[in-house]
């Protein structure tokens, strides 16, 4: 069974620019999580998004969006950056119902760097 | 979430048990026990939960006190793999909550 996966691995923005990463869960998850993880510091709830709708969101100013997908895919994206939104950016999934289903499943991250 | 306390740091010698001890006092009777651990610049691992009774799978145990407030994470036959952080987080069991991560313990597999 495939991950869950992100693109692009690493990306490198400068201040002012706009970021888009996406994660594709794992095969029947319907739920995605976004975290950020900044240098030195704990990873933080951004948002979670199931069947197509946010959930909930973390403690993160508006530019900090995204979507979900009907194939449940995701997108997260980061308007008019900043040089403290340089972090690891990390997407989970989960079932929605059955096994797992109170497991999050975590992909490897996409490291944003902005200058 | 509950919060929960677990020293910054451990040394456990390779193939020895690694302990790692987490206190979630004010944890609340519909909360469940989560750990996860992540290796250097990966995405986190989930490990195992619990409620109240112990738990073993391929991976590790989970001691939890009989009063709930303290836990026990438990690596059998530790590994230079198992060097990681390991985050112990207390959420309720709906399926949709968020993580709430703290600082974790780093622990180092000593060769």
């Amino acid at each position: 069974e495939a991950g869950v996966t992100q693109s692009p691995t690493h990306l490198i923005k400068t201040r002012g620019q706009q970021a888009t990463l996406r994660c594709s869960p794992i095969s029947g998850h319907t739920s995605v999580y976004w975290y950020q993880q900044a240098l030195g510091l704990g990873l933080q709830f951004l948002l979670w998004y199931d069947e197509g709708e946010e959930r909930n969101r973390g403690n993160f100013p508006p530019r900090f969006s995204g979507r979900q997908f009907p194939n449940y895919s995701s997108e997260l994206n980061v308007n008019a950056l900043e040089l403290e939104d340089s972090a690891l950016y990390l997407c989970a999934s989960r079932p929605g119902t059955g096994t797992g289903y109170n497991e999050q499943f975590f992909g490897p991250g996409t490291r944003l760097t902005v200058l | 979430d509950a919060k929960t306390t677990q020293p910054p740091s451990m040394d456990c010698a390779e193939g020895r048990a690694a302990n790692l001890p987490c206190n979630h006092s004010t944890i609340s009777g519909n909360e469940y026990v989560y750990w996860y651990r992540q290796i250097h610049s990966q995405g986190p691992q989930y490990i195992i939960h619990g409620l109240k009774n112990n738990e073993t799978n391929e991976m590790a145990s989970l001691i939890i006190t009989e009063d709930r407030k303290s836990s026990t994470l438990i690596l059998p036959h530790a590994t230079l793999r198992d060097t990681a952080v390991y985050y112990c987080i207390v959420r309720a069991n709906f399926g949709n909550e968020k993580l709430t991560f703290g600082t974790g313990t780093r622990l180092t597999i000593i060769p």
